[in-house]
Formats: C-alpha cells, structure tokens, sequence
C-alpha cells in the first residue's frame, strides 16, 4: 500500500545530541513538509520541499535541518541548536505544489529530551 | 498576513446531537481550504475540502463544511455527533508565498462527545 512511513515512532534525545527523524513516501509526491505539533499550539511549518535537491524554511526552521536528495526521502535533523525539541513531529507529502490535492501524513514520530 | 483560525479550543456536544467546529481564514486569491482529523498519537487524517463550486462540502465519516466568502469561514459540521467522533480537529488552508505553496494549519479543536 502507497503512504509515509515515519520512525522512529519514539526518539529520545540526550542534551546537545543532533538527531535525524525519517520520513519516506511512496506515493511519488513531488512536495514534502515537516511540522511540529505542540499541545494547544497547532501544527507548525519546520521546511518544506517542492522538488528534489530543494526545500524552503518554513515559520520555525531555526535549530532544524532537512535534505532532499531523492523524491522518496526528507529526512529532519533536530540540531542542538534547538533548544526545546521535545515535540510530536509529522511528515506530510502533497502530489505537487500549488495543487488542490490533499495532503497525506504519517503517523508521527514523538521526540523527547532526556 | 495569511491565517487560519480555530477559536474554540474545546467544543462539547452530546451524542445524537449536531455540532459545529468553527474555522477562519486570510488568504490572498481564491482559498484551497481543508478540514484534517487526529486521533491521539496518530497522523492526520482527511476529511474534506474545498476547491470551488458548492459552497457545501460533504466528506468522510458524515462530516460537511460550509465555505462562505463573505465571512471568511469554513465551519465543519455534522447533524448527528457519534461518541468516536470525539478528536482532534484541524482546518488548513494552502497559501502561496515567494517560495511556493505551502499548508497552514489552525490550533486545531478538541471534540468530545458525550454518551
């Protein structure tokens, strides 16, 4: 079956450690995103990407980084510049930009600061 | 500066009633707007959307949302609230901006419904 596959699903992180969030698709979407989720906050943009070997910061990219060498692949490394990383953290992938499909999600990866 | 809005952070019904979970928005041009559900520690889910044309969305799960243009809202409803309704709730709209497009997304609206 076509979708996103997050993992891990839990990520414990010590103090001043970067760690890399996976996010794969099969649906051949073009454009990918990664938002953070905090309670009563919403969903929040971190990047996004359009096409490969591009991405573009969103609202609160500070402390984060992504790569998009291949379609299937957008990968989030939480640095430890970020100095509140403890958050629930979703992928999200649409066909193509501007377009009015909607977009898919996966199932989420809950990272923690130990 | 483009926006979506959900101004209840909690609405409570009781089962067999309707209900209503109110979404806004500012957008420039015409809004490609979207309603999303999230059970607990889970992605989010697709429920409906609207593109043009009727102003009445139906979509999954007996959800339908209202767009009015004049208001700027995009209100999800439902005639008759079920138990498992109760979730997460989440109205998106898709903005353009110098680097492209993008998906923005309100707080989002706790439902609970009540047997």
């Amino acid at each position: 079956d076509g979708g996103i596959t997050q993992s891990p699903k839990y990520l414990f992180r010590k103090e001043g450690q970067n760690v890399t969030l996976s996010c794969e698709q099969n649906l051949n979407h073009d454009a990918m995103y990664w938002y953070r989720q905090d309670p009563g906050q919403g969903l929040r943009l971190i990047y996004y990407s359009q096409i490969v070997n591009d991405f573009q910061k969103g609202d609160i990219a500070e402390g984060y980084s992504v790569s998009r060498e291949k379609k299937e692949s957008f990968p989030l490394t939480v640095t430890s510049a970020q100095k509140n990383p403890t958050a629930f953290y979703l992928c999200a992938s649409t066909p193509r930009e501007g377009g009015s499909t909607e977009a898919f999600f996966g199932q989420g990866t809950r990272l923690t600061v130990v | 500066a483009q926006s979506v809005a959900q101004p209840e952070d909690q609405v409570n019904v009781a089962e067999g009633n309707p209900l209503t979970v109110k979404c806004t928005y500012s957008v420039s041009g015409n809004p490609y707007l979207f309603w999303y559900v999230q059970y607990p520690n889970r992605g989010l889910q697709f429920l409906l959307k609207y593109i043009t044309g009727d102003n009445l969305v139906k979509g999954s799960y007996g959800f339908e949302a209202e767009f009015n243009k004049s208001q700027t809202s995009f209100h999800l409803k439902k005639p008759s609230a079920l138990v498992s309704d109760s979730a997460l709730y989440f109205c998106a709209v898709r903005v353009i901006n110098q680097a492209g497009t993008a998906l923005i997304f309100g707080k989002g609206t706790t439902l609970s419904v009540s047997s």
